[in-house]
Order: structure tokens, then C-alpha cells, then sequence
């Protein structure tokens, strides 16, 4: 079975610009949860989605973040403009059904110059 | 709130030393679900157990063995007989239920490295 699926990634783009993140949850999972990694924050969840509606979007750091969730098996994170402070590794995780482990793809590494 | 707390930061062993990797933490829920995951160098985050707040037993899976105390709000974990391979960051998590949805708070990790 496919595990949850990141695309891009490694992204490297100028400050400024729009980044883009994808993101397919595994197939029957109906909890999606998008998590940035740095050195000195650690691991922090952004927002998480269940049943593709955001349930808490608490921890986006600011208006320059968004997420979308159009239906089951797609998600994006978008940020713009971005700064270079938003360089970082964007994890997605699912998890559904009988399941309560979140389930992470192999993250994208954004980098902002 | 929520907190989970891994006071070592790196720990470095030889193969074959058992080493243990110790979980805090803190939350005002009773019903609540403790995990660990395993980051290793090629970045991606694996899953390694989940426990609930309801079952104190230790549990044990190889060479890996969990020991979860409620009385100190502890999930610790001890790797037996390391090896290289086991040469990753380890992150502690905590979750509440929360309908349906399990959102997680991590700990700020532990890296070990086991030299041969």
C-alpha cells in the first residue's frame, strides 16, 4: 500500500515568491495534519483536517499560510509570499478509520533564499 | 496544557550498550494517548508505538521495551543491545482525543548515536 505522499520534495525558491505543498493522505484515512520541522522549534502542527475540514488551524503561523483540503485524497499548503524564516520540512500525516497512529510522508524540505 | 518534555537532548553509546530514552510529560485530560517515533537520518518520521492512558502495562518488542508510569508521568523507552542502525532522533509525542481526531504534541526530540 502507498503511504501518505509529499510532493514536492525539496523546494527552493526566493523570497517572495509562492510555495505550494501537496499532499495524498493513504486512501481511507480521514484525518490529515500538516506539521513544519525546524531546529529550533522542533516539531509544531499547523493545522490538522478531519474528514477534509479544518478542525483547529491554531498553529499557522500567520495570513501568509493557508490550507486547503478539496476532498479525501488531496491536500495543499500554500505560502505567500514566503520569507526565509518559512524554510523548514513540511510533513504531512493521516490517520483514520480504527487507526489513532499518524501516518507522515517523507516530508518536503522548503528552502527560501 | 499540553507538554512533553525529553531532557536529553543527544546521548552517544557503543553497540551492544542498552540505553534508555526518557518521556515527560504533562496534560489535564485522563484520557489521553502517548507515542514514540523514530526520525532517522534519512529524515522521514516512523511510528514505533502507541500506548493509551488506561493500559499501564510495559510493553515489548524486540529489542525495544516501553516502561509507562502514570504516578511520575513517565513513558520511557530502552533500547537494548543498540546497534547502529538504531542511530536516529527519537521523539516522544502526546495526544488528546479529541472527536475522532488525535492531535499531537512532540517532544523537541533526542538523537542518538550508536558508534560501532
Amino acid at each position: 500500500d502507498a503511504g501518505v505522499i509529499q510532493s514536492p520534495r525539496h523546494e527552493v525558491t526566493e523570497m517572495g515568491q509562492e510555495v505550494t505543498l501537496r499532499c495524498k493522505p493513504i486512501s481511507g484515512h480521514n484525518s490529515l495534519f500538516w506539521y513544519r520541522q525546524t531546529m529550533m522549534r522542533g516539531l509544531e502542527l499547523l493545522i490538522y483536517f478531519n474528514n477534509n475540514v479544518p478542525i483547529d488551524d491554531s498553529g499557522m503561523p500567520e495570513d501568509r499560510f493557508s490550507a486547503k483540503m478539496p476532498n479525501a485524497s488531496f491536500s495543499t499548503l500554500k505560502i505567500q509570499p514566503s520569507e526565509p524564516r518559512d524554510s523548514a520540512v513540511y510533513f504531512c500525516a493521516s490517520t483514520g478509520g480504527t487507526s489513532y497512529e499518524q501516518y507522515f510522508g517523507p516530508g518536503t524540505r522548503l528552502t527560501v533564499t | 496544557a499540553q507538554k512533553v518534555t525529553q531532557a536529553q537532548t543527544e546521548i552517544s553509546v557503543v553497540e551492544k550498550e542498552d540505553v534508555t530514552l526518557d518521556c515527560v510529560y504533562e496534560t489535564r485530560d485522563t484520557t489521553y494517548y502517548l507515542f514514540w517515533y523514530k526520525q532517522p537520518p534519512s529524515g522521514e518520521l516512523v511510528f514505533l508505538i502507541r500506548r493509551n492512558s488506561f493500559d499501564e502495562q510495559n510493553e515489548i518488542s524486540g529489542r525495544y521495551s516501553w516502561n509507562f508510569q502514570k504516578s511520575t508521568s513517565s513513558f520511557n523507552f530502552t533500547i537494548t543491545a543498540s546497534q547502529v542502525v538504531d542511530s536516529a532522533v527519537y521523539f516522544c509525542a502526546l495526544s488528546e482525543h479529541q472527536g475522532g481526531s488525535e492531535k499531537l504534541v512532540f517532544g523537541k526530540g533526542m538523537k542518538l548515536t550508536v558508534n560501532p
